[in-house]
């Protein structure tokens, strides 16, 4: 079945890298997503990968697939406070299965 | 675009009484998604449409709950009766079938059934 793996919480301090890790279990998943929510807000789209790619850079994100052990992570350079919010790791295939969310916290 | 729409932003009921969600997707979307967020079982697919059909309403959690769409450009979410235990932000999200964009949410309703 479909499922979509990520730690709870993540605390980083400002200025550092944040890595946020995923694993999902549906090996036909066409695109991986990475979203962002803020307090009292939707889930906006930050980037996607699609399955054939390791890779995708887009400015202070990095997004490293391994397709092979099923793994995804997001990668936010020269953190900053704007960055605090819960991020959620999602697989598609004919629908989008979300993870539960990674609440990141940035320490001063 | 305004972006996915989504009405009221906040509902506060009593237990029993019947709550109505509602969702205007982005123009030319041919899909809509309706998901319960609540902090023990984080973000719930509840049902989903593709061009007005509901294709999968395997999440809806029981026959208090029901959705329709009757048009490309609207649709409900209802709770009757609702429990306290339905109390969650229920959030709208469309998109277009097959292409890679992911989906655009609205900003969610917190209801609240006391």
């Amino acid at each position: 079945g479909e499922d979509v793996e990520q730690s709870l919480f993540l605390s980083v301090r400002e200025g550092d890298s944040s890595v946020i890790n995923c694993t999902y279990t549906d090996s036909s998943s066409t695109y991986l997503y990475w979203y962002k929510q803020e307090p009292g807000a939707g889930l906006q789209l930050l980037t996607y990968i699609f399955s054939n790619m390791d890779m995708k850079q887009d400015q202070r994100l990095t997004v490293l697939l391994n397709k092979k052990d099923k793994h995804l992570s997001l990668r936010i350079a020269d953190t900053q406070t704007g960055d605090s919010a819960i991020y959620f790791c999602a697989e598609s295939i004919d629908k989008i299965i979300f993870g539960k969310g990674t609440r990141l916290h940035i320490l001063p | 675009d305004a972006g996915v729409i989504q009405s009221p932003r906040h509902e506060v009921t009593e237990m029993g009484q019947e709550v109505t969600l509602r969702c205007k997707p982005i123009s030319g979307h041919n899909s809509l998604f309706w998901y319960r967020q609540t902090m023990m079982r984080g973000l719930e697919l509840l049902i989903y449409f593709n061009n007005n059909v509901p294709i999968d309403d395997s999440g809806m959690p029981e026959d208090r709950f029901s959705a329709k769409m009757p048009n490309a450009s609207f649709s409900t979410l209802k709770i009757q009766p609702s429990e306290p235990r339905d109390s969650a932000v229920y959030f709208c999200a469309s998109s277009t079938l097959g292409r890679a964009g992911g989906y655009t949410f609205g900003s969610g309703t917190r209801l609240t059934v006391v």
